[in-house]
């Protein structure tokens, strides 16, 4: 299994608190992903990173922001929690951005905004 | 933009039936495409994968071909069992290296 570790793996926070989930690898990889897994939608991206700094928008990036300091940890922060931010959290890296690359997933973080 | 289409779910089977999931795309370019799985309270695990038209990707029992000309990639299994209840999404990875994944198919079965 590829070392990703999610943290918390549940959360329950309040509208209008920020919250910051954090993705670690052990493996060096050089990109990362934040996903939202919803009911009939399957997964979207959030935002990824393509190195440390660097990160860009994906399909459903508005109310989150991510930051990467380090290789290893992917942030993703919720400003101002909404309850339409319920949701199934994966973080997922992968080697390159290559078409044929595949990517791998953490166990993903189960967060309620009440 | 890409996307993928998978059949609805859930899906109940009986053990040793034969299994099949439908996924079409849509994608410019040639993408390369992904079955996922997800055992319940998991993340997603990759099961198998094709990178060029006709290719076939296989995996546990599980096999899927790679068909441009019906933009296809639908999953089959021979006999599953008990064990592979779970859920299941297909996936592409297009021209503009973003993965796009299916609404996934809940599959369960009895014994």
């Amino acid at each position: 299994d590829a070392g990703i570790t999610q943290s918390p793996r549940h959360k329950v926070t309040e509208t209008g608190t920020p919250v910051t989930l954090r993705c670690h690898q052990t493996e060096n990889h050089r990109y990362m992903y934040w996903y939202r897994q919803d009911p009939g939608h399957g997964l979207r991206l959030i935002h990824y990173s393509y190195g440390v700094k660097d990160t860009d928008k994906g399909e459903v990036s508005d109310g989150y922001s991510v930051s990467r300091s380090k290789t290893e940890d992917f942030l993703l922060t919720l400003e101002s929690a909404t309850s339409s931010q319920t949701s199934v959290y994966f973080c997922a890296i992968s080697e390159s951005l290559g078409v044929n690359t595949e990517a791998f997933f953490g166990q993903g973080t189960r967060l309620t905004v009440v | 933009g890409d996307s993928v289409t998978q059949m609805e779910g859930p899906v109940t089977l009986s053990e040793e039936a034969f299994l099949t999931i439908n996924c079409t795309y849509t994608a410019t370019g040639y993408p390369s495409l992904f079955w996922y799985v997800q055992y319940p309270g998991e993340g997603l695990q990759l099961l198998l994968k094709a990178t060029k038209a006709d290719d076939k990707g296989s995996n546990k029992g599980f096999e899927a071909t790679y068909r441009k000309e019906t933009t296809s990639f639908h999953l089959e299994k021979g006999s599953v069992q008990v064990s592979d209840s779970a859920v299941y999404f297909c996936a592409l990875r297009g021209n503009n290296n973003d993965m796009r994944f299916g609404a996934g198919t809940r599959l369960t079965v009895k014994p």
